[in-house]
């Protein structure tokens, strides 16, 4: 079965600053990797998704990830955080069955 | 497109009434829709699958008699909580799958904050 872990629980930046996420999973095969984000007492919103190909996958609101498979990694980035960017941020894991499994969640705080 | 809603968005009910929790998926037909149960300051915990026309399958560990599920039409999930008990607070996040070509896609609603006094 799959697994994801994600060992930051909580991540505190500046606005401005650049901000990255780990995430590391396990499973057998070639993953389907995700990153969602949610808003306090919001669903979830897809950030952005690996199937194959490039590595490096581009999402919305100015976020990429990049597909690292001999680290078994797919970390978050931003270049520049916006305030707007605080939220849990969690990344997922997805095989053949399309189920999705989730990691803990990372809180990001955004200083001003 | 692929938008999925959910209703209520919130409800409080007394210990041992039951509460029905709709998932739409409003623009997209789904076979097949997901259920998960998320903890304050937790990840998503995947309750079940719901299949329009077919019994969900339940996750280990989760009680089929309390969490029923009906998957009626390709539209249209439901979740209702039997019996319920304050340890069942919790907030329910509902997903919808729309086919791909490579892969089955998830699109979550809102989520619905119960609380059981």
């Amino acid at each position: 079965a799959q697994s994801v872990t994600q060992p930051d629980i909580h991540i505190t930046v500046s606005e401005g600053a650049s901000l990255e996420l780990r995430c590391n999973y396990s499973y057998g095969a070639t993953p389907y990797l995700f990153w969602y984000v949610q808003s306090p007492g919001q669903g979830l919103q897809l950030l952005l998704k690996y199937f194959s190909g490039d590595t490096l996958v581009q999402g919305i609101k100015g976020f990429e990830a990049e597909f690292k498979r001999s680290q078994s990694s797919f970390n978050l980035r931003k270049p520049s955080v916006h305030w707007s960017d605080a939220a849990e941020y969690f990344c997922a894991v997805g095989a053949g069955d399309y189920k999705l499994s989730f990691g803990a969640g990372t809180t990001v705080t955004v200083r001003a | 497109g692929a938008v999925v809603s959910q209703h209520p968005s919130r409800v409080i009910c007394k210990s041992g009434t039951s509460v029905k929790i709709e998932c739409r998926s409003l623009d997209f037909q789904a076979t097949t829709m997901f259920w998960y149960r998320q903890f304050p300051k937790k990840s998503l915990m995947l309750m079940a699958t719901s299949n329009e026309g077919s019994k969900a399958t339940y996750e280990q560990g989760v009680e089929k008699d309390k969490f029923l599920i009906n998957h009626a039409s390709l539209t249209l999930s439901t979740l209702t909580v039997t019996s319920a008990h304050p340890e069942d607070s919790s907030f329910y996040i509902c997903s919808a799958e729309r086919q791909r070509t490579s892969y089955n896609e998830q699109f979550f609603g809102p989520g619905t904050r119960l609380t059981v006094l």
